[in-house]
């Protein structure tokens, strides 16, 4: 079974531009989360998405989305690039939501903003 | 505010020696306890978890305690071997549909 893909698997943009990044779930699995991990702040949660609706989102500005589609895949978009949002950003996916649940992550994407 | 903490940021150990990673939290609401350990260039992987009704759990060299009333959370790797060197994140998760709660982090170097 393949596991989580994320592509790509890095990128450069510079400030003010946007950045769409995708993700592919585990065969089967339709819970989709997204984390951000910098070196001075591990990782942190962005969003959760359930059946294409976003049933958890962590304490980012708005600048940071995401969506679901049918198939499960899913994409997250940052628009207005800051410094600060240099990061890895890791996709995980469960085959339900809830407690307990183990997550499987993708290798992440590396952004790199300059 | 900073709910899961993983005060050693690294930790070195000798082959063959026991890793002791630690994990304090703040919020007793919690009621999973995950380890994650991360590999370079790779995504985090599951390692072992508990629920807040025990203590104990054990997966052959991999066991995790559990302190509720100290809200302390430990991983203890017994032999360590050079393979175990990874980042160990430890996470916390409350009842109902509420999302993984990481530490930062710590890197463990087993030095054959």
């Amino acid at each position: 079974k393949a596991g989580v893909t994320q592509t790509p698997r890095y990128l450069i943009k510079t400030r003010g531009q946007q950045v769409t990044l995708s993700c592919s779930p585990i065969s089967g699995h339709r819970s989709v989360s997204w984390y951000q991990q910098t070196p001075g702040q591990g990782l942190q949660f962005l969003f959760e998405y359930f059946s294409e609706t976003q049933r958890n989102k962590g304490n980012f500005p708005g600048r940071f989305s995401g969506r679901q589609f049918s198939n499960s895949r899913s994409e997250m978009n940052v628009s207005t690039l800051e410094l600060g949002d240099s990061a890895l950003y890791l996709c995980a996916s469960s085959l339900r939501q809830g407690v307990n649940e183990k997550l499987f992550f993708g290798s992440g994407t590396q952004l790199s903003v300059l | 505010d900073q709910q899961v903490k993983q005060n050693s940021p690294s930790l070195s150990v000798q082959e063959g020696r026991i890793s002791i990673l630690n994990c304090d939290y703040t919020n007793s609401m919690f009621d999973y306890f995950l380890w994650y350990k991360k590999y370079p260039a790779e995504g985090p992987t599951f390692l072992i978890s508990i629920s807040s009704i025990k203590d104990k759990n054990e997966d052959g060299r991999f066991t995790v305690f559990l302190n509720k009333s100290a809200k302390h959370l430990s991983l203890h790797i017994v032999p360590s071997q050079p393979g175990d060197s990874a980042v160990y994140f430890c996470a916390l998760q409350r009842a109902g549909n509420t999302p993984l709660v990481f530490g930062k982090g710590t890197r463990l170097s087993v030095i054959a």
